[in-house]
């Protein structure tokens, strides 16, 4: 089954502990992101990677790491997570940049920041 | 400044009743506007997209309209079932130079028996 997957869906911890949130998808995409999701508010974009070993800031990427040492995993790293972290991340991948073709979500994990 | 605003933020309806919810945007030079379906605890999963030339398309129940003249599109529900019941995000994308998406918020849509 096509899907992106990430792990793991909840986590709490607390601030300044470092933290890595892991995602993966297995339709051969070449295209990765990750966002944030608070309320009142539509997704953000954290980072994307357009390859392997290619990355780039999105809208708000302050607080936040990633690497894309394969084409299938794109994780996200926190090396010292703050309160205003606190949000429900979610994966997504692509055959090429979002606007042209169609993006895939994970399921999403619920961070909290205490 | 590219804005994508949606209306009502949430909206209760019984089931069986048709619903509409809007989207507006600012979003230019414009290149294609989706809508996702968001359940609870899941994430969003494309429902339709459209282009500049297109000003309707069906999924279903689920019909969009796009006017791209005065830059607003509407995601028309008919006979709503409770699994309708979830988020409803409006996405527009704009071509320059590569490509720029904008989520809208979503709206809120209850399903009630």
């Amino acid at each position: 089954e096509a899907q992106v997957t990430q792990n793991p869906r909840y986590l709490i911890t607390v601030t300044g502990k470092k933290l890595t949130v892991t995602c993966s998808q297995n339709m051969n995409h070449e295209y990765m992101s990750w966002y944030r999701q608070d309320p009142g508010l539509g997704l953000r974009q954290i980072y994307y990677s357009m390859n392997v070993e290619v990355t780039d800031k999105g809208d708000v990427p302050e607080g936040y790491k990633v690497s894309r040492k394969e084409k299938r995993n794109f994780p996200l790293i926190l090396e010292s997570p703050s309160p205003n972290q606190t949000s429900l991340y979610f994966c997504a991948s692509s055959l090429g940049e979002p606007g042209r073709y169609e993006q895939y979500f994970g399921p999403g994990t619920r961070l909290t920041v205490t | 400044k590219n804005q994508v605003e949606q209306s009502p933020q949430s909206l209760i309806i019984l089931e069986g009743k048709n619903c509409t919810l809007q989207c507006n945007y600012t979003v230019s030079p414009f290149s294609n506007l989706r809508w996702y379906k968001q359940d609870t605890g899941r994430g969003p999963v494309s429902l339709t997209i459209m282009t500049f030339s297109e000003n309707t398309k069906s999924n279903g129940r689920y019909t969009a309209t796009l006017d791209a003249d005065t830059k607003q599109s509407s995601l028309h529900i008919t006979a709503s079932q409770l699994s309708d019941s979830a988020s409803y995000i409006c996405v527009v994308s704009a071509a320059s130079g590569g490509f720029k998406t904008i989520f809208g918020a979503g709206t809120r849509l209850f399903v009630k028996a």
